[in-house]
């Protein structure tokens, strides 16, 4: 069965700090990975996907970048955090091939002060 | 581009009652899925409708595959306290690479 892990589950940065959130799926290949924000009480906000390997896709200009080095990893990054940058950050994946269903990781709790 | 306007934004009701949320677009979609979150976790997905004019139903939730294909709705029967969370439809577009989500519709239920 497939699963999708992100790590870590929170975390606290001082503004202007680097950022690096990893989102991993096992037990399927060549997925779609999708890199989500949500603010408190609000609804998903995508910033970012990949239809495979080395492909990014930016949906929302922004402080933010994403990679994708491995089939099943998908990476967040900022080289300085801002305080805007505070949400909840969620990954999802989906299979490319069959298009029917999308699956959410646990998420990242994001505070920046 | 593409949105779905998922209504009610929020609602509150009485433990038992029943409960009907839907979304709309202008688009026509291949696929609709409705999820739950629960605070401070990931979406959960609830129902997946993949054929126009689909029912669904997944214990006490019901889920529609508009005619049309440019709408859904979700019912949910006799509401538990475990209800409460935030409920959102997604569409997939045949073609596109990203679901379309709805801005999500709140639920608080009273004892």
């Amino acid at each position: 069965s497939q699963t999708i892990h992100q790590w870590p589950a929170t975390l606290v940065q001082p503004v202007g700090s680097p950022l690096s959130l990893e989102c991993t799926v096992e037990g399927t290949s060549n997925p779609n990975l999708y890199w989500y924000r949500q603010a408190a009480g609000r609804g998903l906000q995508l910033l970012f996907y990949s239809v495979g390997i080395g492909q990014i896709s930016s949906e929302v200009p922004q402080n933010l970048s994403a990679s994708r080095p491995q089939d099943r990893q998908f990476i967040l990054s900022s080289k300085k955090l801002l305080l805007s940058d505070s949400g909840f950050y969620l990954c999802a994946w989906i299979d490319g091939v069959l298009w029917e269903t999308q699956y959410f990781g646990p998420g990242t709790r994001l505070l920046v002060l | 581009g593409q949105q779905l306007n998922q209504s009610p934004q929020s609602m509150f009701i009485q433990e038992g009652e029943d409960v009907s949320m839907n979304c709309t677009s202008s688009s026509i979609f291949n696929t609709w899925l409705w999820y739950k979150q629960d605070p401070g976790e990931g979406p959960v997905l609830l129902i997946a409708l993949y054929k126009a004019g689909e029912l669904t139903s997944n214990g006490r939730l019901t889920a529609q595959f508009g005619i049309t294909r440019k709408d859904s709705f979700l019912n949910i029967s006799a509401s538990i306290p475990s209800d409460v969370g935030i409920y959102f439809c997604a569409g997939l577009i045949q073609g596109a690479q990203k679901l379309v989500f709805g801005q999500g519709t709140r639920l608080t239920i009273n004892p």
